[in-house]
């Protein structure tokens, strides 16, 4: 059974630092998302990675998965508040089912 | 396009009461799928479907059920309100095929059962 954890679950950092937040997951699967979500709002898609080593960057975030470690890492580099949102890393299983992670809240104060 | 759309945005039910939640997607994708979002939780898969006359089950079904037949809608019922289903719903579609098979949401619906 696919089980996706990340961590941490709440983060609050102040503009400007860099952090990462970590995505373990149990088994193997062929796809990683990343998700953005805003309060009260949809799931925004970031990222999709495919395959071992496979980075993607996008402004302030990049993404990275390590198929052997069964990790992915979502880093922010010189956060600015409006990165603050939940993130959700999520993995495909079979049918294109997803299994999502609890999701990270990430607040940013000035 | 469109993209994802649902309705209603909000619902407020008596516990036994039944409903039908609506998802349409305008992008011709053969995948779509109903996730609730618990505080805390994350989102669980509660029905899919491949393709029009094809359903199955997910993490969390019971209580609920679905049915396609286009490939446009795709529509969530609760059978019988309970308070433990008081969540936020949100529809997805996709391709099946293709090398990213990225998943859009639609903006939600939030049901409380009273």
């Amino acid at each position: 059974e696919l089980k996706v954890e990340q961590n941490p679950l709440f983060l609050s950092m102040q503009e400007g630092k860099n952090y990462t937040i970590y995505c373990n997951y149990s088994t193997t699967s062929d796809r990683l998302y990343w998700y953005r979500q805003d309060p009260g709002k949809s799931l925004e898609s970031l990222f999709v990675l495919l395959s071992n080593g496979a980075v993607k960057q996008e402004g302030r975030l990049m993404a990275s998965l390590d198929t052997k470690a069964r990790l992915s890492t979502l880093h922010i580099t010189a956060a600015v508040h409006d990165l603050s949102a939940t993130y959700f890393c999520a993995l495909r299983g079979g049918a294109q089912k997803l299994v999502f992670g609890q999701g990270t809240r990430l607040t940013i104060n000035p | 396009n469109a993209g994802v759309t649902q309705t209603p945005k909000f619902q407020v039910l008596k516990t036994g009461q039944s409903m039908t939640l609506q998802c349409a997607q305008d992008m011709n994708h053969e995948y779509m799928s109903w996730y609730r979002q618990d505080p805390g939780m994350g989102l669980r898969l509660i029905h899919y479907s491949v393709g029009a006359g094809i359903t199955d089950q997910g993490e969390v079904p019971n209580g609920y059920n679905v049915s396609r037949s286009t490939t446009e809608d795709f529509p969530l019922r609760l059978l019988s309100a309970a308070p433990s289903q008081t969540s936020v719903y949100f529809c997805a579609s996709s391709w099946t095929s293709g090398d990213y098979n990225e998943q859009f949401f639609g903006p939600g619906t939030r049901l409380t059962v009273l």
